[in-house]
């Protein structure tokens, strides 16, 4: 069965310091990878997608991701985070039948 | 363009009463699709409607169901109300419901089943 896994529940970082935000899936077929970004009383927003191709995908607010077959991985990353990038984020997996399996989530906390 | 509206945005409920939850789709969206958010749980697919039709369906007991109506909207309801169904219900619309085209969600409503 299809699964994503986060291994961090919480993450915290200083202001200017990188972010890594690890992901790891399950999925037979080549994957349809995603992450999303929801802030607080906020729905879900998408920063970035993996269809095929480069795998190293640049998504919205400076973020990106690269796809790894071989660590069946999708991480994202960015240099320098701002205060205004704390909020939970979510991997996700697309399946054949359009449906998407989301990870539990990491919450990210910024240190001024 | 206007977003995703969900209504109402919070909800506060008793056990084995029955609650319906709206949502307003992206103008010219014609999928919509509903997922449960708890803490223990994470997001949950619940299910997904396209021009009016049921497409997909996740794994949640008949005690929820939807429909969409000719012009997107959509609601979905769920009858005799557990304390379990507290949860945050998302919305999501896209253009064609595949994979291919983002979704884009609604602030959720938040259901209190007391």
């Amino acid at each position: 069965a299809q699964s994503v896994t986060q291994p961090d529940i919480h993450i915290t970082v200083s202001e200017g310091a990188s972010l890594e935000l690890r992901c790891n899936y399950s999925y037979g077929a080549t994957p349809y990878l995603f992450w999303y970004v929801q802030s607080p009383g906020q729905g879900l927003q998408l920063l970035l997608k993996y269809f095929s191709g480069d795998t190293l995908v640049q998504g919205i607010k400076g973020f990106e991701a690269e796809f790894k077959r071989s660590q069946s991985s999708f991480n994202l990353r960015k240099p320098s985070v701002h205060w205004s990038d704390a909020a939970e984020y979510f991997c996700a997996v697309g399946r054949g039948d359009d449906k998407i399996i989301f990870g539990k989530g990491t919450r990210l906390h910024i240190l001024p | 363009k206007a977003g995703v509206t969900q209504t109402p945005r919070y909800l506060i409920k008793t056990r084995g009463q029955q609650v319906t939850l709206s949502c307003s789709p992206i103008s010219g969206h014609r999928s919509v699709s509903w997922y449960q958010q708890t803490p223990g749980q994470g997001l949950q697919f619940l299910f997904e409607y396209f021009s009016e039709t049921q497409r997909n369906k996740g794994n949640f007991p008949g005690r929820f169901s939807g429909r969409q109506f000719s012009n997107s909207r959509s609601e979905m309801n769920v009858s005799t109300l557990e304390l379990g169904d507290s949860a945050l219900y998302l919305c999501a619309s896209s253009l064609t419901g595949t994979l291919y085209n983002e979704q884009f969600f609604g602030p959720g409503t938040r259901l209190t089943v007391l």
